[in-house]
């Protein structure tokens, strides 16, 4: 199974508002409502942001928000924080799990 | 607390193989499954397979089917990772991370995804 396709990068000034894509097809993405997003941060494990393409673990900040239009998957990060900058990947539940390629997050 | 505890560094010569151990501690290992993800330097993450701690069910990821096998000890809360003929490429840090997925009657999906991670272990495969 092939990753799901992310954009290398998104940048964003403090205070503004950014969206990661996640794009798979309708075998994965498309077909469940299971994705999952997670914050990677240089040298640590990841931790869950998202799961359920849009439920929001406790204790995670109502700042990430995540939703779905077709095979394409999205994070939203608002209110970007100096704290914001890591990696995120998406993973999709399709039988299996599927990572996305990651996107990295730069706050200007 | 929650936790998954991952053993240490491992460096192994081409052909051979490792293990790699998570002991759970802080919920009932059995209710959930855990997942197996890698890290190769510099490089995004690769899901290795998953298996149910309470039925010892598994789903390898088809890359790693023969290589790979996934196993729990119930009696200690720990999983274990082995893979063999191991290859320059197969260097990265190996995640072990509790996933939950339920089926439930009528076909619907509930997945909570990886929401408990260890610390992470590297494995260096150099001659």
């Amino acid at each position: 199974q092939s990753a799901l396709t992310q954009p290398a990068s998104v940048s964003g000034s403090p205070g503004q508002s950014i969206t990661i894509s996640c794009t798979g097809t309708s075998s994965d993405v498309g077909s469940y409502n299971l994705v999952s997003w997670y914050q990677q941060h240089p040298g640590k494990a990841p931790k869950l942001m998202i799961y359920e393409g849009s439920k929001r673990p406790s204790g995670v900040s109502n700042r990430f928000s995540g939703s779905k239009s077709g095979n394409t998957a999205s994070l939203t990060i608002s209110g970007l924080q100096a704290e914001d900058e890591a990696d995120y990947y998406c993973c999709s539940y399709a039988g299996t799990r599927v990572f996305g390629t990651g996107t990295k997050v730069t706050v200007l | 607390q929650v936790q998954l505890v991952q053993s240490g560094a491992e460096v192994k010569k081409p052909g051979a193989s490792v293990k790699v151990s998570c002991k759970a501690s802080g919920y009932t290992f059995t209710s959930y499954g855990i997942s197996w993800v890698r890290q190769a330097p510099g490089q995004g993450l690769e899901w290795m397979g998953w298996i149910s701690a309470y039925n010892g069910n598994t789903n390898y990821a088809q890359k790693l089917q023969g290589r790979v096998t996934m196993t729990t000890d119930t009696s200690t809360s720990t999983a274990y990772m082995e893979l063999r003929s191991l290859r320059s490429d197969d260097t990265a840090v190996y995640y072990c991370a509790r996933d939950l997925i339920i089926i439930a009657a009528a076909g619907t999906y509930y997945y909570y995804g990886m929401d408990v991670w260890g610390q992470g272990t590297t494995v260096t495969v150099s001659s």
